[in-house]
């Protein structure tokens, strides 16, 4: 059974950085290409950032470019979002997404997220 | 524009036929996959590339797409399908992409 486990998210003042984890079980996690979708409350979903499988490209959002680093450890089978001068806009749920083929689409399995609040 | 717009909200009745759009330039170049999302929970995939299901995703849910438009088609909806739908798509450059703006979908 594929797993995905986001940890992580906590309440941070403006300007502060968070680093999140998603812990992965269930399929080859050096297969696959991960992603990190966010959702802002009771508004829709925003797609953050991608990393190949082997973390050689990365690619993100003009909304948190230069702000957040995607990176991942296949050596633990995890995914980590670092996120820096976070802004009260930052504030969402957090979920990691399994990319469904070689070309890291569709999310065929998400995790049940992590929040992050940005406020003073 | 990398947008994907969609219809805010639509009703069905118990066992009838509701199809859900989704318009954008992008939709020319690549698939939309399309994804439900219940209240509370994650969001789970029902539909992507040319019309292919997950395992486990009924038969009644379908996709198909013409020119810039994409659409899933539920075809005789039960009250579990009553959910918030999202399409998503690769943008032009292809190693970004964006999901619509979301349909709720009420079984009435």
């Amino acid at each position: 059974e594929v797993q995905l486990v986001e940890s992580g998210g906590v309440v941070v003042q403006p300007g502060g950085s968070l680093r999140l984890s998603c812990a992965a079980s269930g399929f080859t996690f050096d297969d696959s290409a991960m992603h990190w979708v966010r959702q802002a409350p009771g508004k829709g979903l925003e797609w953050v950032s991608l990393i190949s499988w082997d973390g050689d490209s990365t690619y993100y959002a003009d909304s948190v470019k230069g702000r957040f680093t995607i990176s991942r450890d296949n050596s633990k089978k995890s995914l980590y979002l670092q996120m820096n001068s976070l802004r009260a806009e930052d504030t969402a749920l957090y979920y990691c997404a399994k990319g469904g083929d070689s070309s890291g689409y569709p999310f065929d399995y998400w995790g049940q997220g992590t929040l992050v609040t940005v406020s003073s | 524009s990398s947008e994907l717009t969609q219809d805010p909200a639509v009703s069905v009745a118990l066992g009838q036929t509701v199809r859900i759009t989704c318009q954008g330039d992008s939709l020319r170049s690549y698939y939309a996959s399309w994804y439900q999302q219940k209240p509370g929970q994650a969001p789970v995939l029902v539909i992507y590339g040319k019309n292919k299901r997950p395992s486990g995703i009924p038969d009644r849910f379908s996709g198909s797409s013409s020119g810039n438009t994409a659409s899933l088609t539920i075809t005789g909806a039960q009250a579990e399908d009553e959910a918030d739908y999202y399409c998503n798509s690769r943008d032009s450059s292809g190693n970004h992409c964006v999901f619509g703006t979301g349909t709720k979908v009420t079984v009435l």
